[in-house]
């Protein structure tokens, strides 16, 4: 069963802006990791982000972790068209297995 | 990083045959494996749970007869859609556990 909720369900925006991805979940985690999947294809590893931790930054990717109100956020800042994808986060328990949540379809128009 | 290899990465079957998908660790060994099914414009929903040497583990709702999977060496597991129907048209996703997991390009499968 899918334990995360991701929010928007789509998202899109113009290239150059930032686009914010929300994921919430119910409960404890281990850590929790962001993929990217384009259309058709496999998941590409993004991010992860221990429960311990509150933030953390790859590039122009930000991740925050809020586990009293059992959220994270994706942010792609200065989003670019070839960032036009679907984004999961996925928490992850003490035995790593992976629960996924329902995704955000973001379209970045040049 | 670790590498998943899966093949076929597409495959077109008629209604009633069943189709064998491989997994494959390329450059490190898994003593587990998942899979995953992904239906269009839906996330990946985790399928069972593959362990070396022993029986997979299966999620509810998930037919162990149907989905028939073998974890007979540290890098490979298959998984085989037994007298296929048109409604397991689908996307199938594996990933071999490390630390983390890592996901292989997924297999397209189509039943007419």
């Amino acid at each position: 069963s899918q334990q995360g909720e991701e929010d928007p369900q789509a998202l899109s925006i113009q290239e150059g802006e930032n686009a914010t991805m929300n994921c919430s979940y119910k409960t404890s985690i281990n850590n929790l990791q962001w993929y990217r999947q384009n259309s058709g294809r496999g998941l590409v590893h993004l991010i992860l982000i221990r429960s311990n931790e509150r933030e953390k930054h790859s590039g122009r990717l930000r991740v925050t972790l809020d586990t009293s109100k059992k959220s994270s956020s994706l942010l792609i800042t200065a989003s670019r068209a070839a960032d036009t994808a679907s984004y999961f986060c996925a928490t992850a328990n003490a035995g790593n297995m992976l629960t996924f949540g329902g995704g955000t379809r973001l379209m970045v128009k040049p | 990083g670790a590498v998943v290899s899966q093949h076929p990465s597409r495959v077109i079957c008629k209604s009633g045959t069943s189709v064998k998908i491989e997994c494959r660790s390329l450059d490190f060994q898994a003593t587990t494996m998942f899979w995953y099914r992904q239906f269009p414009k839906q996330s990946l929903m985790l399928m069972a749970t593959s362990n070396e040497g022993s029986k997979a583990t299966y999620e509810q709702g998930v037919e162990k007869d149907k989905f028939l999977i073998n974890h007979a060496s540290l890098t490979l597991s298959t998984l085989t859609v037994t007298s296929a129907h048109p409604e397991d048209s689908s996307f199938y996703i594996c990933s071999a556990k490390q630390e983390t997991q890592y996901f292989g390009p997924g297999t397209r499968l189509l039943v007419l």
